[in-house]
């Protein structure tokens, strides 16, 4: 079975902290995403990799930072956190070929105070 | 417009047929994916089709695409109440999926 996992499931942080979500997969996939997920938004990237050290802005980078170091994980860092950024963090990986199946983790919720 | 479309909610009845329904936005997308939401966890793969085929079926889903209307669409046979969740359609565009905000749907038994 595909596994991907996230560090937490719930997170509150404070206005200004510094904020790491972390996700690891053992399926050996090139590609892992970020996403965001908001009640009447649905999700929107935020960043993505497609190899290690790689990264490619989403349609909504601002705000965040991703760090890719090894092949299995990938982070995805709020520099100054802001109550704007409380949501749904989905991340995800797929393969680098068609079809692009994209399998998920189960979500951290962050709220920011 | 640029956004994959789908209705917001559906209400069926146990042992009923339920149909979500898609309109996406780019004729080449190649593939396009339909996931599965149930609350509090996140998104499942259930099945994808092949831009190049009009039908595919896998159980009790059913996936139709409409090319020249860039409509897909899913059909749950007897739906169970373990169908309750949120469905999500999405497109690829490149390598990175486009994703409508989501079907609801609500199976009462």
């Amino acid at each position: 079975d595909v596994k991907v996992t996230q560090s937490s499931r719930y997170l509150v942080k404070r206005t200004g902290e510094k904020v790491f979500l972390e996700c690891v997969q053992d399926m050996d996939h090139e590609n892992m995403f970020w996403y965001r997920q908001d009640p009447g938004l649905g999700l929107r990237l935020i960043y993505f990799s497609y190899d290690v050290k790689m990264k490619e802005k989403g349609d909504i980078p601002e705000g965040y930072s991703v760090s890719r170091e090894k092949k299995e994980r990938f982070s995805l860092i709020l520099e100054s956190a802001s109550t704007n950024q409380t949501s749904m963090y989905l991340c995800a990986s797929s393969t680098k070929g068609w079809p692009y199946e994209q399998y998920f983790g189960p979500g951290t919720r962050l709220t920011v105070t | 417009g640029e956004d994959v479309e789908q209705s917001l909610f559906l209400s069926v009845r146990e042992g009923d047929s339920s149909v979500i329904n898609c309109t996406y936005t780019d004729s080449s997308s190649t593939y396009l994916y339909w996931y599965k939401q149930e609350p509090g966890a996140g998104l499942q793969l259930l099945t994808y089709i092949f831009s190049n085929m009009d039908m595919k079926q896998d159980q009790r889903l059913t996936v139709l695409l409409n090319k020249k209307d860039k409509h897909l669409s899913l059909r749950i046979a007897d739906t169970q109440t373990g169908d309750s969740a949120i469905y999500f359609c999405a497109e690829i565009i490149y390598s990175t999926l486009t994703f409508g905000k989501g079907t609801m749907l609500l199976v009462s038994p």
